[in-house]
This record gives C-alpha cells, sequence and structure tokens, in this order.
C-alpha cells in the first residue's frame, strides 16, 4: 500500500473560479488516477494522470474543464476550472503499483461551489 | 441499465449479525471484482479481490463472485460497530485499470 495526502482536504470556492488540488504519495507508483464521487452517485474515473505527458480523461471529461499534471512519480494536480455549483463533489486521487487493479485511494478533496 | 447495480441500503444489523451486501453487473467482459469500504469523510479502503468466479476469505469477510449470474456478495460475520461504513464493489475486464463502482451500500451495525 501507500501513504497519500491531498490537499486542500475542503475548500468553499465561487462560480467562476478555479482550484487545484495535489496528491502526494509517499513512494513511487506506476499509475495515479483522478476520480470524482458526486452525492448519491458511483465514483467515476475523471482521468489517468500520466507522468511526463498529457492525462488520459475518460469520456464526459475534457482537458479545458480538468488540466492534470503529473511532474514525477509521486506527485499530481488536478485542476478543476471555471467552476459552477455542478462541480460540488468529493475529488479523489488514487495509485496502483500493479497496473491498476490494486487501487489505494487519497483521503478526497471536498469541494463546495457557490 | 447501468453497468454495476448496488443497492443503497441503507443497512442496520445487529452486532454479531452476518451481513450480506451485493452487486449485479451486465458486462461479461468483467473478470477482477473488489470490495471497498469507505468510513464517512475518508477515502475508500480495499478490502478484497477476486479473480473470475469463486470464495476468497480474509477474517471475518469472505468475498464470492458467480459469473454465471453476473452477481457478487460480500459476507461480513460477526459484525462489529466498526464495519459501519459504506461498502463499495468495483470491477474490470482483464488488462484493463478502469474500475466501474457501484453506487455503494451504507451499512451501520448497531451495539
Amino acid at each position: 500500500s501507500a501513504v497519500i495526502s491531498q490537499k486542500p482536504s475542503r475548500d468553499i470556492c465561487q462560480r467562476g473560479t478555479s482550484l487545484t488540488i495535489q496528491c502526494q504519495v509517499d513512494s513511487q507508483v506506476t499509475m495515479m488516477f483522478w476520480y470524482r464521487q458526486q452525492p448519491g452517485q458511483s465514483l467515476t474515473l475523471i482521468a489517468t494522470a500520466n507522468q511526463g505527458s498529457e492525462a488520459t480523461y475518460e469520456s464526459g471529461f475534457v482537458i479545458d474543464k480538468f488540466p492534470i499534471s503529473r511532474p514525477n512519480l509521486t506527485f499530481s494536480t488536478l485542476t478543476v476550472s471555471n467552476m459552477s455549483p455542478e462541480d460540488s463533489s468529493i475529488y479523489l486521487c488514487s495509485v496502483s503499483f500493479s497496473g491498476g487493479l490494486e487501487q489505494f485511494f487519497g483521503p478526497g478533496t471536498r469541494l463546495t461551489v457557490l | 441499465q447501468k453497468e454495476v447495480e448496488q443497492d443503497p441500503g441503507p443497512l442496520s444489523v445487529p452486532e454479531g449479525a452476518i451481513v450480506s451486501l451485493n452487486c449485479t453487473y451486465s458486462n461479461s467482459a468483467f473478470q477482477y471484482f473488489m470490495w471497498y469500504r469507505q468510513y464517512s469523510r475518508k477515502g475508500p479502503e480495499l478490502l478484497m479481490y477476486t479473480y473470475s468466479s469463486g470464495n476468497k476469505e480474509d477474517g471475518r469477510f469472505t468475498a464470492q463472485v458467480d459469473k454465471s449470474s453476473k452477481y457478487i456478495s460480500l459476507f461480513i460475520r460477526d459484525s462489529q460497530p466498526s464495519d459501519s461504513a459504506t461498502y463499495l464493489c468495483a470491477m474490470t475486464g482483464a488488462g484493463s485499470y478502469q474500475l466501474t463502482f457501484g453506487k455503494g451500500t451504507k451499512l451501520s451495525v448497531i451495539p
């Protein structure tokens, strides 16, 4: 397993602004992922953060809205851009050492957009 | 039809009871099946994963997969108040990292 931290743990933001969420792991990992967990909904994969290249986005998610960086094997950021109340959610990063099968999650960032 | 169906509960049981949590799925390509536990205001924690059909036991927890029925279960024996959490099933196909999650079942174990 791994120790995963996320910053901030929570935030309240105004409509139209952007927030960058950080994910830090205590060891090098093969893969890093970003998920969204909306109330009453399934955990949904936003994108896979690729080290040194552009992230791979799932259907329904685009780079302009959710830019992602992964400068090294232990750190990634997700930005939620031009926020609206519909972006209010918990955002989680996860990591895998084994190609994605066993994924370990961070504590999440609880975002409220007013 | 959603790919993974999971009864959201809530499910409330007395301490010491046997708990049965279930998911059904529609995608026959799924081969790996996981159960995550998520405490309030925490990230999901991987409990167990199984490959294809069969049972897997880990302490008080038993995971069952019936691929012919597209049905998976998690049994918790001698349930404890500390088991109170939301339980998420997840699954994926061979060679894939894209996990498909159920919505989660909220479990409360009453002392």
